[in-house]
């Protein structure tokens, strides 16, 4: 597809057990970010993708949290030993050209996959 | 610290009623502004832009806003609101050297028919 495609779309698991989210960018795309959505809250900065650059981590709210991209592509964000709090809407987004010191243009999103931890 | 925030978190509006979302940042330096709309299970997608020149730009749907520096301010409105603009709207910057958007915490805004 032409958009950011994000899954599964919705997860539902118990407290302690592993999730994997995955994030498909738009073709093209060499920036790539993760933000956690929370009720009642802003879009939460987890992590950055640049090209075959160190991510950025500095968002993750601890290290049960990870996320890797292979290939300048498919991002998978692992959530380890999940926890109630971490019951949230997880985005996915791209952008052409995020590298640029105060030019990030514009973030495409996905739907986004929809975390419950029971 | 950079911040963006979005002082109105709840808006209810009657159709053809004017609509200002406020939105102020901290940051000294240049800096690039966007507002992003989400509609009810739509993912988030651009309204606007702000990266130079006229402070006073136009988005998609008739949405307008206006950067003012003097008042760290990127405020969104629109003269006449319709029911389709129900949606949740996010003002985001990144910071001076920065790639990664900080966004406010949105706001949600019901228009009744």
């Amino acid at each position: 597809g032409a958009g950011v495609s994000q899954s599964p779309s919705n997860k539902v698991t118990e407290k302690g057990k592993d999730v994997e989210l995955r994030c498909d960018p738009i073709s093209g795309h060499t920036a790539l970010y993760w933000y956690r959505q929370s009720l009642g809250q802003g879009l939460e900065f987890l992590i950055y993708f640049q090209g075959n650059s160190a991510p950025d981590k500095s968002g993750l709210p601890s290290d049960r949290f990870s996320a890797e991209r292979t290939g300048g592509s498919v991002s998978t964000l692992t959530i380890q030993r999940t926890q109630q709090e971490d019951s949230a809407v997880y985005l996915c987004a791209s952008s052409r050209n995020g590298g640029s010191l105060g030019n990030t243009g514009e973030l495409f999103f996905g739907e986004g996959s929809r975390l419950t931890v029971l | 610290a950079q911040s963006v925030s979005q002082h109105n978190h709840h808006v209810i509006l009657s159709e053809a009623a004017s609509l200002e979302l406020g939105c102020n940042y901290s940051y000294g330096g240049t800096v690039n502004l966007f507002w992003y709309v989400q509609y009810p299970g739509q993912h988030l997608q651009l309204l606007l832009k702000y990266f130079s020149g006229d402070p006073l730009v136009k988005g998609i749907k008739g949405f307008e806003a206006e950067f003012i520096k003097s008042k760290f301010s990127f405020n969104l409105r629109k003269p006449s609101v319709q029911w389709s603009d129900t949606a949740e709207y996010f003002c985001a910057f990144p910071p001076g050297g920065s790639y990664i958007p900080t966004f406010g915490r949105g706001t949600s805004l019901i228009v009744h028919p």
